[in-house]
């Protein structure tokens, strides 16, 4: 069975500071997605990564891709308050639709 | 922009009855799918949905759920008996044929069950 990670859970980070959230898999993976949502809301689609060392940047935001440690991550580079939100990761396996999603980091960031 | 819209936003029922909730996916779209979200959890699939009939259900998705799509625009999930458990936003999304495309996600509704 396919089993997503995110850590941490849960961050504060106060503005102008870059960090990164960890996204760990069980199992070989075709595709890895990172959406991002807002409380209450949907779940806005940010990133999808396809092969091992993909990296994508959309701002402040940048994803990477290792599939050989089964890792990727989301690094916030000088962060803002805009960013705040939970984050998720989710992948797909080989041959299969669902989207396996991780346990989510919410990011709260602080002026 | 195309969008997946969802109707109701919100759902309140009593513990017993049935229930419809109605997704419209992005019109060119041929994959759609439930999902739930139980209060402060992670997003867990229901079911994904291709060319008339159910490609994948997870052990959630028993025999008091169902799909279907009705016309060439809706999209629905039917929990007939609801549960207290039930209680969840539950999104619909959809993507395009290519391999590579991303699943869209509606706005949700939220389902209470009392």
């Amino acid at each position: 069975e396919l089993k997503v990670e995110q850590n941490p859970l849960f961050l504060s980070m106060q503005e102008g500071k870059n960090y990164t959230i960890y996204c760990n898999y069980s199992t070989t993976s075709d595709r890895l997605y990172w959406y991002r949502q807002d409380p209450g809301k949907s779940l806005e689609s940010l990133f999808v990564l396809l092969s091992n060392g993909a990296v994508k940047q959309e701002g402040r935001l940048m994803a990477s891709l290792d599939t050989k440690a089964r890792l990727s991550t989301l690094h916030i580079t000088a962060a803002v308050h805009d960013l705040s939100a939970t984050y998720f990761c989710a992948v797909t396996s080989f041959g299969n639709e669902k989207l396996t999603f991780g346990t989510g980091t919410r990011l709260t960031i602080i002026p | 922009e195309p969008e997946v819209t969802q109707t109701p936003s919100h759902q309140v029922t009593q513990m017993g009855q049935e229930v419809i909730l109605r997704c419209v996916p992005i019109s060119n779209h041929l994959y759609f799918y439930w999902y739930r979200q139980i209060l402060g959890q992670k997003v867990e699939f229901l079911v994904s949905f291709y060319n008339n009939e159910i490609s994948e259900k997870s052990e959630i998705f028993d025999d008091q759920f169902s799909v279907e799509r009705p016309d060439g625009s809706n999209f629905t999930l039917k929990i007939r008996s609801t549960k207290l458990e039930d209680s969840a936003m539950y999104f619909c999304a959809s993507r395009g044929a290519g391999g590579l495309e991303t699943q869209y996600f509606g706005p949700g509704t939220r389902l209470l069950v009392l």
